[in-house]
């Protein structure tokens, strides 16, 4: 089956550090790639997507590579912000399966960013 | 553009009885799913729409819970005799029929308590 795993959190960073976020991915087909972002006490908003292998998604001055040789996806950003504290969720939808297009998610992670 | 809208947002019942959550997906999105998310986790697929038909029903969607789309537009996941392990948040999302690359977007929820 499908599934996502997400690098351990929480993670607390001050302002301006460097993001890493890390994701890989096991499908059956040949996913398509996505990042959402979850505020507290909001629903999900997508951050970036990549289709097809070695695609780069930006968004925000996030970034996200798909690397299909180490079935990756991990999520970067230069210089973060104490806004861009929330929940980062890695999920993909595999087009190998008859599946209409269900996102599987991994666990999340929790991003603390202190002024 | 008006997002997807979920009501109500949070719901507090008693063990046994009955609910029901509406989802208005983004008008012109023929496509929409229901996921639940437990605290700390990642989304769960539960089903999904397209148009008025009902293609797909998770194995966690037990026989206490139906979901409708009767004319294509709005839905309603009804959850009957509710039990403890009910208690999520539960997503509502909508997309355009088309490959898998295109996006869903989430509401906002609707967070359920059993008391």
């Amino acid at each position: 089956g499908n599934s996502v795993t997400q690098m351990e959190g929480p993670v607390t960073l001050s302002e301006e550090a460097f993001l890493t976020i890390n994701c890989t991915y096991t499908a059956t087909g040949y996913p398509s790639l996505f990042w959402y972002v979850q505020y507290p006490g909001e629903g999900l908003q997508l951050l970036l997507k990549a289709t097809k292998a070695d695609d780069k998604g930006s968004n925000k001055g996030f970034e996200a590579t798909y690397r299909k040789e180490t079935t990756s996806f991990h999520l970067e950003k230069g210089s973060v912000q104490v806004s861009d504290s929330a929940v980062y969720f890695c999920a993909l939808v595999d087009r190998g399966e008859t599946s209409g297009s269900r996102l599987t998610f991994g666990e999340g992670t929790q991003l603390t960013v202190n002024p | 553009d008006t997002g997807v809208s979920q009501n109500p947002r949070h719901k507090i019942t008693k063990r046994g009885q009955n609910v029901t959550f509406r989802c208005d997906p983004i008008s012109e999105h023929n496509r929409l799913y229901w996921y639940r998310q437990t605290l700390g986790q990642g989304p769960e697929f539960l089903t999904y729409f397209q148009n008025e038909a009902q293609l797909e029903k998770s194995r966690l969607l037990s026989d206490r819970f139906s979901a409708e789309r009767p004319k294509g537009s709005f839905s309603t996941l009804e959850i009957q005799r509710t039990e403890q392990g009910d208690s999520a948040m539960y997503l509502c999302a909508s997309s355009l029929r088309g490959n898998s690359n295109q996006p869903q977007h989430f509401g906002d929820g609707t967070r359920l308590s059993i008391l």
